[in-house]
């Protein structure tokens, strides 16, 4: 079981407001990811991160930002939410060393825009 | 461009048979694969990878085996329980701190 946190599990919001998605992990892994997903259909990475103080976009463009202050740490914010931003957001982190590239998940936040 | 794809938008299963679950990538540059399985509600969880450099590689009750001539990779699941219902996403992984890309998922489902 990983040791990755997401918080809300579920968030409905009116358009226009302004949310921070939080992603904490307890592994002390320097990279950690953003994917957003719609139902039963492909990842597809927002947001990345290297260690504190790298922050990357990701394949797919989005209008959130990131930041990494804190290595365990990954908070993904949304300044005006749209119904176009209606989707599951995936938290993810990971070792950064030889042979261990696997990506830990956390459980997602699941976001409803009105 | 780079794309990874599953044959098979969804799977059913009778309860105790084994699965096999297909997924076909573009890049040969690929050097990490990684199949992830993910519940109703949750996070994919991850199952079993496999380099580059094998052809096979096994779990419990599972096996993934890389085709790098065909660039296919397929998941095995031996006889398989209604636990092991889900979608599974494979991912592949070009070079030492790529991204990984993932495929469309296989909606596996298991019948009693």
């Amino acid at each position: 079981e990983a040791d990755i946190y997401q918080t809300p599990r579920y968030l409905v919001i009116g358009t226009g407001k302004k949310i921070t998605l939080e992603c904490s992990q307890t592994m002390g892994h320097d990279k950690m990811y953003w994917y957003q997903q719609d139902p039963g259909m492909e990842l597809h990475l927002i947001h990345y991160s290297y260690g504190v103080n790298s922050t990357e976009k990701g394949d797919l463009s989005s209008e959130s930002t990131v930041s990494r202050i804190r290595t365990e740490h990954f908070p993904l914010t949304l300044e005006s939410a749209r119904p176009s931003h209606t989707s599951q957001y995936l938290c993810a982190s990971s070792e950064w060393r030889q042979g261990d590239e696997t990506q830990y998940f956390g459980p997602g936040t699941r976001l409803l825009v009105l | 461009g780079e794309s990874v794809g599953l044959h098979l938008p969804t799977l059913s299963v009778q309860e105790g048979d084994n699965s096999i679950i297909n997924c076909a990538y573009s890049n040969s540059a690929s050097d990490y694969f990684i199949w992830y399985k993910q519940e109703s509600g949750k996070g994919p969880q991850f199952i079993i990878d496999i380099r580059s450099n094998m052809d096979k590689r096994q779990g419990q009750r599972v096996t993934v085996l890389l085709n790098k001539t065909v660039k296919h990779l397929s998941l095995q699941i031996a006889a398989t329980q209604p636990g092991d219902s889900a979608v599974y996403f494979c991912a592949e992984k070009a070079n030492q701190g790529g991204k990984l890309i993932f495929g469309q998922g296989t909606e596996l489902s298991v019948k009693p």
